[in-house]
């Protein structure tokens, strides 16, 4: 089954943890995205990479992290520095050109507790 | 300031009644515009980009730059349609600005 998997689905952390989302694509694209969604506002995008070993601050990246050393995955820690960290987290992947079709994630909807 | 501006958050029609998601972009360069639907419980999608000029599922969306708008369009709506709708703006790739979304309600 191609697309992008994104775990957990549900994930709880505590306050002043750190906490890791996993993204993994197997449609062999290139740029892959973290967006953030909270009620009314859409989606906002938190760090993108075009490419392995290299990424990008999106709008709201302060309080976030990524890597991406392989090309199929992009994992997102939320850090205790993120101040308001309860939100819907979607990843996303597309190839890197214009008009082009982001492919989302089922995301994972992160509570603090 | 690059923005996209969805102005409805709830939009309820009847079925066969027709539809129009308004959507508004401010961008300096020349644009990419494209509209997302997220049906209940499932991901979020494509629905239809601008350059394609296609119809999707009944839907269509025409550019007008004069205006900066890239309203969504069905002539009669289905029950299946309510959805959220998302219409979002490339920077880059899939670098997207989103509107705050528009909830479609269709009511039997």
């Amino acid at each position: 089954d191609g697309g992008i998997t994104q775990s957990p689905k549900y994930l709880f952390r505590k306050e002043g943890q750190n906490v890791t989302l996993s993204c993994e694509q197997n449609l062999n694209h290139d740029a892959m995205y973290w967006y953030r969604q909270d009620p009314g506002q859409g989606l906002r995008l938190i760090y993108y990479s075009q490419i392995v070993n290299d990424f990008q601050k999106g709008d709201i990246a302060e309080g976030y992290s990524v890597s991406r050393e392989k090309k199929e995955s992009f994992p997102l820690t939320v850090t205790s520095a993120q101040k308001n960290p309860t939100a819907f987290y979607l990843c996303a992947s597309s190839m890197w050109r214009d008009n082009t079709e982001a492919f989302f994630g089922q995301g994972t909807r992160l509570t603090v507790v | 300031a690059q923005r996209v501006t969805q102005p409805e958050k709830l939009l309820s029609v009847f079925k066969g009644a027709p539809v129009e998601l308004k959507c508004n972009y401010s961008y300096s360069g020349s644009p990419e515009l494209f509209w997302y639907v997220q049906y209940s419980r499932q991901r979020l999608q494509l629905l239809l980009r601008h350059i394609s000029r296609e119809s999707i599922k009944g839907f269509t969306a025409d550019l007008n730059k004069g205006e900066t708008s890239f309203h969504l369009k069905k002539p009669f709506a289905q029950e299946e349609d309510s959805a959220m709708y998302y219409c979002a703006l490339s920077r880059q790739g899939g670098k997207l600005i989103f509107g705050q979304g528009t909830e479609l309600s269709v009511k039997p």
